[in-house]
Order: C-alpha cells, then structure tokens, then sequence
C-alpha cells in the first residue's frame, strides 16, 4: 500500500510553545489530507482537513488558530500547534488520499505531542 | 449523517480460535466501508475495505470482511486467530458522495497464546 510519512513521532516540549508536525505522502501524491487527534483508548476525532493550495476545513469546537494546517504540495501538509498547553497533549495522526472515490486512506505513524 | 458502532470494546480469544470483531453503520448514501489495526503509539494501518462487488471481501493477514447491507453490518473475520493479531481494531464508513472518515470507537482484540 501506499505510505504516509509523518515526523516527529514524538515531541516533548513547553507551554506556550509552538510545535510543527509533518506528514508526507512518499510514493504518491496526495489531494486531501485529514488531520485527526486519539485521546487515549479513544477513536479519532477528525481536526480538519486540507487540500493542496486551499485553506483547511476545521471541524466544529477546533480552533483554526491554534492548529494551523498548511498543504502547500501534493506530498506535504504541517499541523502547527500553537502555544501549545499541557491539555493540547495528545497523539496526532494524519491521512492521506490520492483521490476522489473509493480511494481508501492511508495513515502516518502517528506524533506524540506532551506539553510540560 | 454516518457513523458507526462497534458493540464490544474488548474481545478475546485463543490463538488458533476464529476470530469476529463487530461493526454495524450508518449512512444515507451508498456505503464504503473500511477497516484499520492499530498497534500501540501507531498509526493506522489499512486491513481491508468494501465500496462495492461480491460482499466477502479477503484483506491483508488473512483478515476478511463480510458486507450484510439488510443487517447494515461489516464484520471483521479471521479463521484462526494469532497472539501477533492482538491490537486495536477500528472499524470506518464513508458515504460514498462525501470524503470523511467516521470511525467505531475501536475494539481491543487479545490473543491468548
């Protein structure tokens, strides 16, 4: 199947600061991404969903100012999140597709984010 | 709207034994229907999906799904079960006209050996 790539798997850092994490689609290119956070044994609640060389949808309760997406490539979307707290602590995962229909999506390892 | 549900939040089983993990959704349009494992601080990885054609369908680890559309269920399968299988299971519907992802709340298989 296809691979997603998504970095770091884990970061550690302090309140109030800011926090980048990539995802990558290596072998093929990607139109929409989905960004989804898993509290823990939870299911995933989908945070937006971006497509390259648009804004991001934001679903309902999720702070687009806090969790910037950008989709600048067919192989690239960042979530950013922005002084960040320890209740912002989660794991974050994203998605990828090649395209509309019955294009399954594929899935980054997902990134540990702890707030201290 | 779509969802779905998966009625066990845990199911076990003796390695070698068969295996069922439950879904059941809903949706207004024509379903795809997809399931995921997910091993400990993982991502998602894809085991099977149906969109439409014979309603058994065979996926990755010997896993098969098998589409009821009047019992509106899709359950997850595997003949003989393996320690190795023990994860987290999710279970995924989306209408076919639309592009989000609605997942179960996941269903926590152990194998014993």
């Amino acid at each position: 199947g296809a691979v997603v790539s998504q970095h770091p798997s884990r970061v550690i850092c302090k309140s109030g600061t800011s926090v980048k994490i990539e995802c990558r689609s290596l072998d093929f290119q990607a139109t929409t991404m989905f960004w989804y956070r898993q509290f823990p044994k939870q299911s995933l609640m989908l945070m937006a969903t971006s497509n390259e060389g648009s804004k991001a949808t934001y679903e309902q309760g999720v702070e687009k100012d806090k969790f910037l997406i950008n989709h600048a490539s067919l192989t690239l979307s960042t979530l950013t999140v922005t002084s960040a707290h320890p209740e912002d602590s989660s794991f974050y995962i994203c998605s990828a597709r090649a395209g509309q229909g019955d294009f399954e999506a594929f899935f980054g390892q997902g990134t540990r984010l702890t707030v201290v | 709207a779509q969802s779905v549900a998966q009625p066990e939040d845990q199911v076990n089983v003796a390695e070698g034994n068969p295996l069922t993990v439950k879904c059941t959704y809903s949706v207004s349009g024509n379903p795809y229907l997809f399931w995921y494992v997910q091993y400990p601080n993982r991502g998602l990885q894809f085991l099977l999906k149906y969109i439409t054609g014979d309603n058994l369908v065979k996926g990755s680890y010997g896993f098969e799904a098998e589409f009821n559309k009047s019992q509106t269920s899709f359950h997850l399968k595997k003949p003989s079960a393996l320690v190795s299988d023990s994860a987290l299971y999710f279970c995924a519907v989306r209408d076919g006209g639309d592009y989000k992802l609605s997942f179960g709340a996941g269903t926590t298989v152990t194998v014993r050996a």
